[in-house]
């Protein structure tokens, strides 16, 4: 069964702090990507990666930065923490094919910055 | 600018009635539509696909239809359950996946 696990479900940090959410996928997908979800502005990309070492910037990736070290992991990196970035991260994967056809998601980590 | 719309924030239903939510969109070169489901503190998950050849999918309660003309979307629950109260969001694919703003169904016993 398809497996996107990321490493905490809740976080919290302060502000100026650097903070990194991890996410591992054991489906051996090419893609892998982040995004937050707000109320009322549904899911927003704020990464995404086609290949190790490999990253694109998203719609929102101000305040963000990503690492591909391996296929199996990306990660999501707060250079300093903002009370803005106070969200729900949702890590997903998807296989490369020929297009992207479905997205699996992780569980999410609710962060909160105070 | 918002490709994918979801205008209704919020829908509420009887459990055994017929649940429509609804998804429009404005890129006419995206070839394929999703429906993902999510429930508090939880990752959304898939709930049906269409592709944009065909113009209906049906997977047991969940049917999708999609009109290309229209650029128009739409999820229809056939009976709801109180189960099937959460977020929905409808998604479509092009150079990367496309989500709209959700749109939170309530079924009420």
């Amino acid at each position: 069964d398809v497996k996107v696990t990321q490493s905490s479900r809740y976080l919290v940090k302060r502000t100026g702090e650097k903070v990194f959410l991890e996410c591992v996928q054991d489906m051996d997908h090419e893609n892998m990507f982040w995004y937050r979800q707000d109320p009322g502005l549904g899911l927003r990309l704020i990464y995404f990666s086609y290949d190790v070492k490999m990253k694109e910037k998203g719609d929102i990736p101000e305040g963000y930065s990503v690492s591909r070290e391996k296929k199996e992991r990306f990660s999501l990196i707060l250079e300093s923490a903002s009370t803005n970035q106070t969200s729900m991260y949702l890590c997903a994967s998807s296989p490369s094919a020929a297009g992207l056809e479905k997205l699996f998601f992780g569980s999410g980590t609710q962060l909160s910055v105070l | 600018d918002q490709q994918v719309k979801q205008n209704s924030p919020s829908l509420s239903v009887q459990e055994g009635r017929i649940s429509i939510l609804n998804c429009d969109y404005t890129n006419s070169m995206f070839d394929y539509f999703l429906w993902y489901k999510k429930y508090p503190a939880e990752g959304p998950t898939f709930l049906i696909s269409i592709s944009s050849i065909k113009d209906k999918n049906e997977d047991g309660r969940f049917t999708v239809f999609l009109n290309k003309s229209a650029k128009h979307l739409s999820l229809h629950i056939v009976p709801s359950q109180p189960g099937d109260s959460a977020v929905y969001f409808c998604a479509a694919t092009g150079n990367q996946f496309y989500f709209g703003t959700g749109t939170s169904l309530t079924v009420i016993p």
